[in-house]
């Protein structure tokens, strides 16, 4: 089982390109959940998915950030139009009955 | 809405010493995890504790949940340098039933340095 393994692992953007965070959830798992965390604070959530399913999106900023979680393939965090602010490290985790499983994580950097 | 409070924010402890974390929440708590994550990684998960009461232990590692379930320590015994990292409690939101539904809420998380 190689648990949830985001891509990539290190993402460097320049302001106002876009940002594409992969996030496949552990064999078994049907449920996505994003974090954010900003330097010297904690875990915030962003959103909450099921295949092809939004279900929870309350953590999500209201502009440029979107999720996806389509039937095929991994979930999708995109955030357009990069800005400095968006500079922090994202996780991904799943869930099952056996509770919630974190990824490695993505740390994006803009410049 | 439901927050977690840490506590202390950082720990130096010298190696061989036993060592308390706590985390606080102002309602029930119906699932609480504890993680460990080393700077600049991912969280390694490390417990999760429902029933008021609950005690479980790996290794040097205890972790307890009150009986009010509103409260959990998190104890480590002989600390060794590689106890060093940041622990994160987080918590479910509403009672789970046949498998996580919902996000977990995070505390700001403890940082802790052991001196050899």
């Amino acid at each position: 089982n190689a648990g949830v393994m985001q891509n990539p692992r290190h993402l460097v953007r320049r302001r106002g390109q876009e940002a594409r965070l992969r996030c496949s959830p552990m064999k078994g798992h049907s449920h996505v959940y994003w974090y954010r965390q900003l330097p010297e604070e904690g875990l915030k959530f962003m959103v909450y998915l099921q295949k092809e399913n939004i279900i929870d999106e309350s953590g999500m900023p209201k502009e440029r950030f979107s999720a996806e979680f389509p039937k095929e393939g991994p979930s999708i965090l995109r955030i357009q139009q990069v800005v400095r602010g968006d500079s922090a490290a994202y996780f991904c985790a799943s869930s099952g009955l056996d509770g919630y499983t974190f990824g490695s994580g993505t740390r994006l950097t803009v410049v | 809405s439901q927050e977690l409070e840490q506590s202390p924010q950082s720990l130096i402890v010298q190696e061989g010493k036993n060592l308390t974390i706590n985390c606080t929440s102002s309602k029930t708590l119906y699932g609480l995890y504890w993680y460990k994550q080393k700077y600049g990684e991912g969280l390694i998960f490390l417990m999760m504790l429902q029933k008021g009461g609950e005690e479980k232990s790996h290794e040097k590692i205890t972790a307890k949940l009150d009986e009010k379930k509103q409260q959990s320590s998190l104890h480590i015994t002989a600390s060794q340098p590689s106890h060093a990292g940041i622990y994160l409690c987080g918590a479910d939101q509403s009672p789970r039933y046949g498998g996580s539904q919902g996000n977990l809420i995070f505390g700001k998380g403890t940082k802790l340095s052991v001196k050899p």
